[in-house]
């Protein structure tokens, strides 16, 4: 059965911190992994990757796939109360091209 | 553009009654979805449509029902409201049916069954 798994399930750091979030996953037919960001409301687009080695970057969020091993890592770099969120990973199986699996979310609580 | 469009935002319901939750886009995408969210289970699947007038089942759809007369509107149908249907509800959407794209969301509907 196709699944993506996140680790840690939370995690608390002060501001100016780093921070790794992993994703794992078990898919036939990847096609691409998506990383949202969740605040208080609706799911917020970050990142789209589907070639491994390939780093997306976007202010201090960046985030890498390894397709050999079957992951992804979302590097958040010196910490914002701003970026306190769930973060979550999604995978889309090209063999079922109608959804995506989601994994279950890291929780991030920065505090100042 | 104000993107995916979810009303209402809270709703509390009794047993056995049905209500409609509603959600509209303005980006004239293909691909529409609802998703339920609860803590533990993160997103599950609903109900999803590839264009008007096509919608199919997603992962959890006993208990609901949606259409697609047109390409801004895809309503969800609680038939009769159980407990068990106490979640948070995620419409999101995407340009076309191709997965390969990320999906906008709305703002959610927080509802409770009682």
């Amino acid at each position: 059965e196709d699944k993506v798994v996140q680790s840690p399930l939370s995690l608390v750091v002060h501001e100016g911190d780093t921070v790794t979030l992993n994703c794992s996953y078990e898919v036939t037919n990847f096609r691409s992994l998506l990383w949202y960001k969740q605040e208080k409301k609706a799911p917020t687009f970050l990142f789209m990757l589907t070639s491994s080695g390939i780093e997306k970057k976007s202010g201090r969020l960046s985030s890498i796939l390894d397709k050999k091993e079957l992951f992804s890592i979302l590097n958040i770099t010196a910490t914002q109360t701003g970026d306190s969120a769930i973060y979550l990973c999604a995978v889309n199986n090209a063999g079922n091209n109608r959804k995506l699996i989601w994994g279950l979310g890291t929780s991030l609580a920065v505090n100042p | 553009n104000a993107g995916v469009t979810q009303t209402p935002k809270f709703q509390v319901l009794k047993t056995g009654q049905s209500m409609t939750l509603q959600c509209a886009q303005d980006m004239n995408h293909e691909y529409m979805s609802w998703y339920r969210q609860d803590p533990g289970m993160g997103l599950r699947l609903i109900h999803y449509s590839v264009g008007a007038g096509i919608t199919d089942q997603g992962e959890v759809p006993n208990g609901y029902n949606v259409s697609r007369s047109t390409t801004e509107d895809f309503p969800l149908r609680l038939l009769s409201a159980a407990p068990s249907q106490t979640s948070v509800y995620f419409c999101a959407s995407r340009a076309t049916r191709v997965s390969n794209q990320p999906q906008h969301f709305g703002d959610g509907t927080r509802l409770s069954i009682l």
